[in-house]
């Protein structure tokens, strides 16, 4: 089955500064890549998906690319604001229009951005 | 906007014991999944609907049972509760030509 993997496991940024989380998965099959924000006692929020036809996405702060070569794809924050402290998900699906129960999850990345 | 709606948020429960997660899926989603997130660790499928039928089947014990009904909400079963267990339950939502995934608040169960 698929396995995803998620680097690093806790990043910490300055206010302003970067962020970067980089995610592998082994099945090239996979095709739908969301990325997952969770705050703590709360429920993963998708903040930016992306598809395999496609290979950047941006929105805002936020930018996604995927290298399908390399079976590859990062998540890019841009000028981190406190509020962006959570821990991020990766996940990979082989379905991308019934991606749920495909989903396989990276581990996680705590971000911690100081103000 | 509507989101997904868990009940209860937080549930604790002797060990074998039984206890009853309910969801309540974003309005015209047909989709609902259920997940299971240990601490510290990313969530983990555990059973899925479709239009009010089973559709797959992930990493759920036989001790668990879930089903959705005609309004589309979902009800996780979990009988003989096992220490382990106690985690984050999440259900998630979606339409099936849509393939994005939202996630409820989640429901925290422990089993003392």
């Amino acid at each position: 089955g698929e396995n995803v993997e998620q680097h690093p496991s806790t990043l910490s940024v300055q206010e302003g500064d970067s962020a970067v989380i980089k995610c592998t998965y082994s099945d090239s099959a996979s095709n739908y890549f969301p990325w997952y924000k969770q705050e703590l006692g709360k429920g993963p929020q998708l903040i930016i998906d992306i598809r395999s036809n496609v290979g950047e996405k941006k929105d805002q702060r936020i930018a996604v690319t995927l290298n399908k070569t390399a079976k590859h794809f990062s998540l890019h924050i841009t000028e981190t604001q406190p509020e962006d402290s959570a821990v991020y998900f990766c996940a990979a699906s082989m379905n991308l229009y019934n991606a749920g129960n495909m989903l396989t999850f990276g581990g996680g990345t705590r971000l911690m951005v100081k103000p | 906007a509507a989101g997904v709606i868990q009940s209860p948020r937080h549930l604790i429960k002797e060990k074998r014991e039984t206890a009853t997660l309910k969801c309540y899926p974003i309005p015209r989603h047909d989709t609902v999944y259920w997940y299971q997130q240990g601490p510290g660790q990313d969530p983990q499928f555990l059973i899925s609907f479709y239009e009010k039928m089973q559709s797959d089947k992930g990493s759920i014990p036989d001790r668990f049972s879930a089903q959705q009904f005609s309004d589309y909400h979902s009800e996780l079963n979990m009988s003989s509760l096992e220490l382990g267990d106690s985690a984050l339950y999440f259900c998630a939502s979606t339409r099936q030509d849509s393939g994005e995934l939202f996630f409820g608040e989640g429901s925290r169960l422990t089993v003392l």
